[in-house]
C-alpha cells in the first residue's frame, strides 16, 4: 500500500519552462514533507521540504505548495534549466520515522 | 564536512549467499536508516537504528538485519539473497527527529 501518490511519472519541459509534480498522501498523521531530487548513479539529495503550518515554501526556483485539507503537495520548478533533468521524489514522514516515497517523476529539460 | 558514505559502490554475489553493507552517518547525525531502491521505483524504508536500537521496521523479512555501533556508524545485512534482492541499497542519517534525513550514493547489489 503506497502511502503517497505521485504524478506524472515522467514529464518533458522546454528549458526556460515551469515543472510541476503532484503528490498526495493519505496518513494525516504525516507533518513532514520533502522533495528529493536524484540523478542517476546517485542517492537522493533533498531539495526542499515543508511543514503542513505553512501553504507554501520557495527556494531560489523551487517551491512547494501545500494544500492540507485536499491532502495534496506539489513541486514547481522556475525557469527550468537542462542541469534539473533528473528523478524528483516526494515523500512524507511523521517525527523523524521511515520516509514514505512516491513513486518517483522523470523531468527531462529540452535545450 | 563527510556526508553520508556508503561501502561498497558495488557487489555482486549469488542466490543464497550473505551480504554485509556498511554505512557512516554525516557527522554529527546519531540516527541511520536503511532504504531499498529497486530500478525505477521510490526507496522502501527496511528499518531505522537509534542508539544502537532497531527503533522501526519496514515490511522486509528477518533476512534483513542490521547493527549500529556506538560510533552511530551502522551495517546491513541480508541472508539467503533471492535475485528480487537486488537493487540499490541506500543508507541515510539525521541528527534528531526533526531534523531532514540525508542519503549517501547507495550501494548497487546484483544477485546472479
Amino acid at each position: 500500500q503506497q502511502q503517497v501518490k505521485q504524478s506524472p511519472q515522467s514529464l518533458i519541459v522546454q528549458k526556460g519552462g515551469i515543472s510541476i509534480i503532484n503528490c498526495a498522501y493519505e496518513n494525516t498523521a504525516f507533518d513532514y514533507f520533502p522533495w528529493y531530487q536524484q540523478f542517476p548513479g546517485k542517492g537522493p539529495a533533498l531539495l526542499i521540504a515543508i511543514r503542513p503550518d505553512v501553504s507554501e515554501k520557495k527556494e531560489g526556483r523551487f517551491t512547494i505548495s501545500f494544500n492540507k485539507s485536499a491532502k495534496q503537495f506539489s513541486l514547481h520548478i522556475m525557469d527550468s534549466q537542462p542541469g534539473d533533468s533528473a528523478t524528483y521524489f516526494c515523500a512524507a514522514n511523521h517525527n523523524d520515522y521511515k520516509l514514505s516515497f512516491g513513486a518517483g517523476t522523470t523531468v527531462t529539460v529540452r535545450a | 564536512d563527510a556526508g553520508v558514505t556508503q561501502s561498497p559502490t558495488h557487489l555482486i554475489k549469488t542466490r543464497g549467499q550473505q551480504v554485509t553493507l556498511r554505512c557512516s552517518p554525516k557527522s554529527g547525525h546519531d540516527t541511520v536508516s536503511w532504504y531499498q531502491q529497486a530500478l525505477g521505483q521510490g526507496p522502501q524504508f527496511i528499518f531505522q537504528y537509534y542508539e544502537e536500537e532497531e527503533r522501526q521496521r519496514g515490511n522486509f523479512p528477518d533476512r534483513f538485519s542490521g547493527h549500529q555501533f556506538p560510533n552511530y556508524s551502522s551495517e546491513l545485512n541480508v541472508n539467503a539473497l533471492l535475485l528480487g534482492d537486488s537493487a540499490l541499497y541506500l543508507c541515510a542519517s539525521s541528527s534528531d527527529r526533526n531534523q531532514p534525513q540525508h542519503f549517501g550514493d547507495g550501494t548497487r547489489l546484483s544477485i546472479l
